[in-house]
């Protein structure tokens, strides 16, 4: 089936420095979305890509996905203590199953 | 009002117990979602209910037996169930679900269940 592989699993970063966590898919996705979980919270949805190539921004984070729709990235620029958490990508099931199948996830930690 | 309420936040039970979790979600979203997630893991889909049917099961045992009364309201009936079944229960809803394209999910804070 198809798998969503998410690296890398930890990163520690010191407060300004830049993170980016990468998504890759077995097979091609028709949309990818990415997720923040904090430390004893719960997911809450960032953003969805859809196009081929497509680069969306959210201030100081930065969305990619991959030409070939098999990949995507997230990068955070000079990190903040608030970015401390978890960020998932998430992607459709295989043959379009209707199910979001999720990355095991990069968490992030950053040194004040 | 862009929440989803989840009861109760924490819940222990013993194995021979019976007890349920309940979601609310009052965007007018037709989908909800349990998800289970075990720690430092992501979440793992258990049911999607779909304009109040149950669309997808996992393959969940039947000791979690889930529930929509209403477009509003996610029900989890548990009963029986095994230390291993401890975890975080999310609950979640989008706006629709066709069965081939997956909207953005809204989650709720989730219940931590304890199975002793």
């Amino acid at each position: 089936g198809q798998q969503v592989m998410q690296i890398p699993q930890y990163q520690h970063v010191q407060e300004g420095e830049d993170f980016t966590t990468y998504c890759n898919s077995s097979t091609t996705l028709s949309n990818i979305q990415w997720y923040k979980q904090r430390p004893g919270g719960h997911p809450v949805f960032l953003i969805q890509l859809v196009k081929s190539g497509e680069v969306k921004k959210q201030k100081r984070l930065t969305f990619q996905f991959g030409e070939a729709k098999k990949n995507s990235s997230l990068h955070i620029t000079a990190t903040q203590t608030t970015d401390v958490g978890t960020y998932f990508c998430a992607g459709p099931g295989s043959s379009n199953t209707g199910k979001l199948i999720f990355g095991q996830g990069t968490t992030l930690q950053v040194k004040p | 009002d862009t929440e989803v309420t989840q009861t109760p936040k924490h819940l222990v039970m013993g194995m021979t117990n019976k007890k349920s979790l309940k979601c609310e979600q009052h965007m007018g979203h037709r989908a909800m979602y349990w998800y289970k997630q075990k720690a430092k893991k992501p979440p793992e889909l258990m049911f999607v209910y779909s304009y109040e049917k149950l669309s997808i099961n996992e393959s969940v045992p039947s000791r979690f037996s889930p529930e929509c009364p209403n477009s509003s309201l996610l029900n989890l009936h548990l009963h029986a169930l095994q230390p291993e079944d401890s975890a975080l229960y999310l609950c979640a809803s989008s706006q629709d679900w066709y069965g081939g394209a997956v909207e953005k999910l809204f989650f709720g804070s989730g219940t931590q269940l304890s199975v002793l």
